[in-house]
């Protein structure tokens, strides 16, 4: 059974910081892994999706790696902002998923920056 | 575009009591999910709609849980009768088919006092 951790579970950084979100997955069988971002009261947004064939992918100061056989990926953001403070949820499509779209996720990890 | 729509946004009932959710996909969005998301955890599928037909309902607690989608479009989840353990944000979701990005709306809180 496929299951995603995050660490770490709570974030609290000064502004203007690099920092790292991880996620790792305990079956390297996947279609994809996607990144989402939650505000409190929204729904899910996602911001980068990644193939099982791909390396990393890019978004302005988002990059997010992949690295399947060891079932491993981060999300870097480059000089954080007041305003990416909010729940980043890692999900994973595992590879054999009959034939749709199905999305396991970890429980998240909570960003607070500071200014 | 208009995204997912949800109804109502907060809901607080008593257990024991009926409570029903509303969800509205994007248009043309053919594959409807319902999640349910426990505080201080990620979204876990209910049920998945391929138009009208619940396709995947393996989730669903179906001894207290109903969900219905009406000419595969609208969608409603209904609990009856409320447990504490209840208390959570319910997620619709929508996508295009079922291979499609799943994008989503912004929930339902559910208080079961």
């Amino acid at each position: 059974k496929q299951e995603v951790t995050q660490i770490p579970a709570a974030l609290s950084v000064p502004e203007g910081e690099n920092l790292v979100l991880n996620c790792s997955f305990t079956d390297s069988a996947i279609y994809n892994l996607q990144w989402f971002r939650q505000d409190p009261g929204k729904g899910l947004t996602s911001l980068l999706l990644i193939q099982s064939s791909q390396r990393e992918q890019t978004s302005g100061r988002l990059n997010a790696s992949l690295d399947k056989s060891s079932g491993r990926s981060t999300l870097y953001i480059a000089a954080s902002q007041p305003g990416d403070s909010a729940t980043y949820l890692c999900a994973v499509r595992p590879l054999f998923s009959g034939g749709y779209n199905k999305l396991i996720f970890g429980a998240g990890t909570r960003l607070a920056v500071h200014p | 575009e208009a995204g997912v729509v949800q109804s109502p946004r907060y809901k607080i009932i008593e257990k024991k009591q009926p409570v029903a959710f509303w969800c509205n996909p994007i248009s043309g969005h053919n594959t409807l999910y319902w999640y349910l998301q426990n505080l201080g955890q990620g979204p876990e599928l209910l049920i998945r709609y391929e138009n009208e037909e619940a396709v995947d309902d393996s989730q669903l607690p179906k001894d207290r849980f109903s969900a219905e989608r009406l000419k595969g479009v609208d969608s409603t989840l209904k609990i009856q009768p409320a447990e504490l353990g209840d208390s959570a944000v319910y997620l619709c979701a929508s996508s295009l088919s079922p291979t499609d990005t799943q994008y989503f709306g912004p929930g339902t809180r559910l208080t079961v006092l």
